[in-house]
């Protein structure tokens, strides 16, 4: 098993413009999430998946837009990028409640 | 309002010595506990999480943690650091019933040789 996988690892844009992070897992796993993590914040939540078709807004979903077509891929998309959203962003699976959460290595991002 | 609380932003502790991070949640029931670790530049990592039944509970890497109901914590320990546990401690819990996980602000952990 991969696990979570992300990519890119590293990314940087120039405000305004629109980019594409995808996550997938080989697990099986019905719940996805993004999270961003900023310096002294933790992780905050932006959007979630509890299952192929269905999405929800997490702490800080605006600027963002998330879609699940399948029950192993999760793309985040930021349609126009603002330095705000500089930031390390992870992607996250578990099987359901209770259950563990997986992160993926995170994707750099930066918005200059 | 619902909140995960580490008080501690940065702690360094001495190889060899013990250590407990601290970690208070703000929620109406008992939730889902867990404690991740970050090394740098990499994702997370589960040490340990908290359901039901015994308080203390075990972890990977010796790492133990204690669920105390009155207190509202869930505060983690080793008794003997090693200069491989510099990294950053996320507390982190989701309602029973809920689906988001929320987390603390994390504690960045230095180790003295």
């Amino acid at each position: 098993n991969a696990g979570v996988t992300q990519t890119p690892k590293f990314q940087v844009l120039k405000t305004g413009q629109s980019m594409t992070l995808q996550c997938a897992q080989d697990m099986n796993h019905e719940y996805m999430s993004w999270y961003r993590q900023d310096p002294g914040m933790g992780l905050r939540l932006i959007h979630y998946s509890v299952g192929a078709g269905i999405t929800d807004q997490g702490e800080v979903p605006n600027g963002y837009n998330v879609s699940r077509s399948t029950t192993e891929d999760f793309p985040l998309r930021l349609l126009s990028a603002a330095p705000s959203q500089t930031s390390v962003y992870f992607c996250a699976s578990r099987r359901g409640q209770g259950y563990e959460q997986y992160f993926g290595p995170g994707t750099r991002l930066t918005v200059t | 309002a619902q909140s995960v609380t580490q008080p501690d932003i940065h702690i360094t502790v001495s190889e060899g010595a013990s250590l407990e991070l601290r970690c208070n949640y703000s929620y109406g029931a008992t939730p889902y506990l867990f404690w991740y670790v970050q090394s740098p530049g990499q994702g997370l990592q589960l040490l340990l999480k908290y359901f039901s039944g015994d308080t203390l509970v075990q972890g990977i890497k010796g790492f133990e943690a204690e669920f105390k109901r009155s207190q509202s914590s869930f505060n983690l320990r080793k008794p003997s650091v090693h200069w491989s546990d510099a990294a950053e401690y996320f507390c982190a819990v989701v309602l029973k019933g809920a689906q988001k996980l929320v987390f603390g602000q994390g504690t960045r952990l230095t180790i003295n040789p």
